[in-house]
């Protein structure tokens, strides 16, 4: 059974950078055609696409994020990880990292995540 | 890229059915037959319940049900139980492995 599991800081000050990252058990991120996601959720309201990462290390990026994210894969860790620069209270949110599927099903549907980890963005 | 549209809220007795639509555009949902619906509890992971519009992955009870109709998708949810009480997220995919979420729906069971 495929387990994510984030980790960061629990406050980022705005203007600073928000880093997490999300450790994989129970299968492995280089496993072929994966596909590796990140969502997040503002308290109380939707949920946003943020970003995917195919497991050779090509990133999919929300328009609106692209300026200022950046996705990446570490192998011999079986992470994966989102930077978002310059972040303001907008950003916050619960940020989840998934399992966007495999090979025919990959990269349209996320099947496996994780618990989720606020990040407020305050001074 | 804006949310699809869904309905704040609906809601059911038990043992009727609801269907909750997913409004995009023809760049998205009207585009691919690639919806998929989530169901989230309060304070938990949103859980995958639908793909691909129509397919269930195992475990999922067959009480709920996707279609598609133009730019236009809906889920169905039939033999309302206690359980399915939650938020509901549509999602497609909008071309170069972009995704774009629904703003939610809140199910209530009355």
């Amino acid at each position: 059974q495929l387990q994510l599991q984030e980790s960061g800081p629990g406050l980022v000050k705005p203007s600073e950078t928000l880093s997490l990252t999300c450790t994989v058990s129970g299968g492995s991120i280089s496993s072929r055609g994966d596909y590796w996601g990140w969502i997040r959720q503002p308290p109380g309201k939707g949920l946003e696409w943020i970003g995917t990462m195919y497991y050779k290390g090509n990133p999919y990026y929300n328009p609106s994020l692209k300026s200022r994210m950046t996705l990446s894969l570490d192998w011999s860790k079986n992470q994966f990880s989102l930077r978002l620069t310059s972040v303001t209270a907008a950003d916050t949110a619960v940020y989840y990292c998934a399992w966007g599927g495999s090979g025919t099903y990959g990269g349209r549907l996320f099947d496996y995540w994780g618990q989720g980890t606020l990040v407020p963005v305050s001074s | 890229q804006s949310a699809l549209t869904q309905p704040r809220s609906v809601s059911g007795s038990p043992g009727l059915s609801v269907s909750i639509s997913c409004t995009g555009t023809s760049s998205d949902v009207g585009a691919y037959n690639y919806v998929s619906w989530y169901q989230q509890h309060p304070g938990k992971a949103p859980k995958l319940i639908i793909f691909d519009v129509n397919k269930r992955p195992s475990g999922v009870p067959d009480r709920f049900s996707g279609s598609k109709s133009g730019n236009a998708a809906s889920l169905t949810i039939s033999g309302l139980q206690a359980e399915d009480e939650a938020d509901y997220y549509c999602c497609s995919y909008a071309g170069d492995y972009t995704l774009i979420f629904g703003g939610g729906t809140k199910v209530t069971i009355l």
